[in-house]
């Protein structure tokens, strides 16, 4: 089945631990993005990637770091300098990296901070 | 500064009701509204989309109506269906850009 797989579906973190969420697509996809969501907020963009070994921030970029070595992974690290890092976070990815093609998401990474 | 605006935050329907939900945007160069719905638990799909050549799209039980003149866009749920309950989102794009700018969310709860 092609889709978007995020791992893992849950992440503990302490304080001052850098963490890094995983998002893996089948979908031969160019275009690859992260978002928060948070209650009552939507969802936000963190960094984008229209092509492997290019990425951009987006609006909440911050404290977040990314890569993209391939076509299929685009990992996120949330570092130590995020200072309220607990949220959903959610990979897409798209055809093109024009915003008009349909995006499709993951299941979701949800990470508290204990 | 949110680019779309969304309302209300919740909406609680009966079965075989109409469910409601209205949108604004302030950028006219969108061209590009789609429509997202989320389970609990699980990423947001595309449910349908628009573009403002067209006042009205129809897909099944679920219909978006466009006010290009008023900048604004509804999603209309016909027949709701205790199924349908889920965070519905709008968001807003213009061709070559590189991001949806969602509204705040519609959690929608149908009632048997």
């Amino acid at each position: 089945d092609g889709g978007i797989t995020q791992s893992p579906k849950y992440l503990f973190r302490k304080e001052g631990q850098n963490v890094t969420l995983s998002c893996e697509q089948n979908l031969n996809h160019d275009a690859m993005y992260w978002y928060r969501q948070d209650p009552g907020q939507g969802l936000r963009l963190i960094y984008y990637s229209q092509i492997v070994n290019d990425f951009q921030k987006g609006d909440i970029a911050e404290g977040y770091s990314v890569s993209r070595e391939k076509k299929e992974s685009f990992p996120l690290t949330v570092t130590s300098a995020q200072k309220n890092p607990t949220a959903f976070y959610l990979c897409a990815s798209s055809i093109s990296g024009t915003g008009s093609a349909e995006a499709f998401f993951g299941q979701g990474t949800r990470l508290t901070v204990v | 500064q949110q680019q779309v605006k969304q309302s209300p935050q919740s909406l609680i329907v009966q079965k075989g009701g109409i469910s409601i939900i209205n949108c604004a945007y302030e950028n006219t160069a969108f061209d590009y509204f789609p429509w997202y719905q989320q389970f609990p638990g699980k990423g947001p799909a595309l449910l349908i989309a628009i573009r403002p050549d067209v006042s009205e799209k129809k897909e099944g039980r679920f219909t978006i109506s466009f006010n290009k003149s008023a900048k604004q866009f509804s999603l209309h749920i016909m027949d709701s269906q205790p199924g349908d309950s889920a965070t519905y989102f709008c968001a807003a794009t213009l061709t070559g850009a590189n991001n949806l700018f969602f509204g705040t969310g519609t959690r929608l709860t149908v009632i048997p």
